[in-house]
């Protein structure tokens, strides 16, 4: 089974600040990775797929990067609508894995 | 527009058991994915398993292999989660979600099903 790490598992951050989150795959993924946001009590909801193409309607704020066995998002300006939890996860050969999550929470 | 509704939330007790469904909308159902996640208490997704409503293959996540049961109604465009023999520690939110591209990422996701095993 592939494993996904996240890394950090919690970030203290300000508005407008730069955010980046890492993601690692324990395996050769390509470029199958997803990218969620979820508020809490929420769904979640999808901001990235395939490692960096940005869902339709999602900020461009939120970039994706990275092939392979590492990934990263990046938060170009941090909103009050992005505090919030953070989660990778790994779709490959039809078996489905999530990384921990990230909280990114308000310094 | 794709919708999925998900089945209001349970209070069981232990050792019952308890099927979840999810109905979709505005979409061809059976030509799809749809997968379940589970979420604790406080904790992070994981992915309980996938199923296409065309042919019913299913595959489950390495936790849920012979604890849950995954099934659809064509004819009602809805899908089902059973977990049998509850227990304390099913207590969670359940997710359903669709996979808009074959086997992949979920794009669309129900508002999620709260279930709670307690005596």
């Amino acid at each position: 089974d592939i494993q996904m790490t996240q890394s950090p598992s919690t970030l203290s951050a300000s508005v407008g600040d730069r955010v980046t989150i890492t993601c690692r795959a324990s395996q050769n993924i390509n470029s199958w990775l997803a990218w969620y946001q979820q508020q809490p009590g929420k769904a979640p909801k999808l901001l990235i797929y395939k490692a960096s193409t940005l869902e339709s309607g999602v900020s461009s704020r939120f970039s994706g990067s990275g092939s392979g066995t590492e990934f990263t998002l990046t938060i170009s300006s941090l909103q009050p609508d992005d505090f919030a939890t953070y989660y990778c996860q790994q779709y490959n050969d039809y078996s489905w894995t999530f990384g921990q999550g990230t909280k990114v929470e308000i310094k | 527009e794709v919708q999925l509704v998900q089945s209001g939330a349970e209070i069981k007790k232990p050792g019952e058991s308890l099927k979840i469904s999810c109905k979709a909308s505005g979409y061809s159902f059976t030509t799809y994915w749809i997968g379940w996640v589970r979420q604790m208490p406080g904790k992070g997704l994981e992915w309980v398993g996938v199923i296409y409503p065309g042919d019913s293959v299913s595959r489950f996540g390495p936790s849920f292999q012979g604890q849950v049961t995954m099934s659809v109604d064509k004819s009602m465009n809805t899908a089902y989660l059973q977990l049998n023999s509850l227990k304390a520690s099913d207590t969670a939110k359940y997710f359903c979600a669709r996979c808009p591209m074959g086997g992949s990422y979920f794009g669309d996701w129900g508002q999620g099903t709260l279930v709670t095993v307690s005596s």
